[in-house]
């Protein structure tokens, strides 16, 4: 069966200081994938998505970037946090090819800018 | 921008009634799916509903599709207090992309 994994489950990290959470899925071959944020009370902002290795597209222009190194792993990054960077961030998944039936959704991270 | 508004905002009732809540959307859609999501946790994925399907079903869940007003309801019969959570519709506009709303709270009491 297929499972996603997505850590850390929260996260305070001051302003300026790196980040990277990183995003896993089992089960699957040249899954989608997908970062989303969510702000508090609000609904889900696509960041990024990605049909292939290497393969990445930005939604909304912003302080973070992603990366794909291997089929499986989703990477968000950033290199300098802004407090308007704290949020609850999600990675999903899909099947490709097509075949769109729901997302997978990992368990979030919580992360807080200060 | 937000491609789907859920109506309402947020929802109580007792246990045992009927929870119904809608969702607008602005463009053409491939299909149209509702998330569960509890505080704190990552959304679950409840039910797809195709742009030339009406109506769906899934356990105590059913979902209506109007494609002419751009507009789908959820309906939970039967509620329980497990199903407090927020409820969103996501539209697949572009094979695979989601455009998610703002959500439903419902909170159901025993």
């Amino acid at each position: 069966s297929q499972t996603i994994h997505q850590w850390p489950a929260t996260l305070v990290q001051p302003v300026g200081s790196p980040l990277s959470l990183e995003c896993t899925v089992e089960g699957t071959s040249n899954p989608n994938l997908y970062w989303y944020r969510q702000a508090a009370g609000r609904g889900l902002q696509l960041l990024f998505y990605s049909v292939g290795i290497g393969q990445i597209s930005s939604e909304v222009p912003q302080n973070l970037s992603a990366s794909r190194p291997q089929d499986r792993q989703f990477i968000l990054s950033s290199k300098k946090l802004l407090l308007s960077d704290s949020g609850f961030y999600l990675c999903a998944w899909t099947a490709s090819g097509g075949r769109f039936g729901g997302y997978t959704f990992g368990s979030g991270t919580r992360l807080t800018v200060v | 921008s937000q491609q789907g508004e859920e109506d309402p905002q947020a929802l109580s009732i007792q246990e045992g009634e009927n929870a119904t809540m809608n969702c607008s959307y602005k463009t053409s859609i491939n299909n149209l799916q509702w998330y569960r999501q509890n505080s704190g946790r990552g959304l679950v994925h409840l039910i797809l509903i195709r742009s030339n399907e009406r109506e769906k079903h899934s356990g105590r869940l059913r979902v209506t599709l109007d494609t002419s007003k751009k507009s789908s309801s959820l309906l939970i019969t039967a509620s329980r207090a497990a199903d407090t959570a927020s409820y969103f519709c996501a539209t697949d506009t572009s094979w695979g992309k989601l455009q998610f709303g703002a959500g439903t709270q419902v909170v159901v009491t025993p």
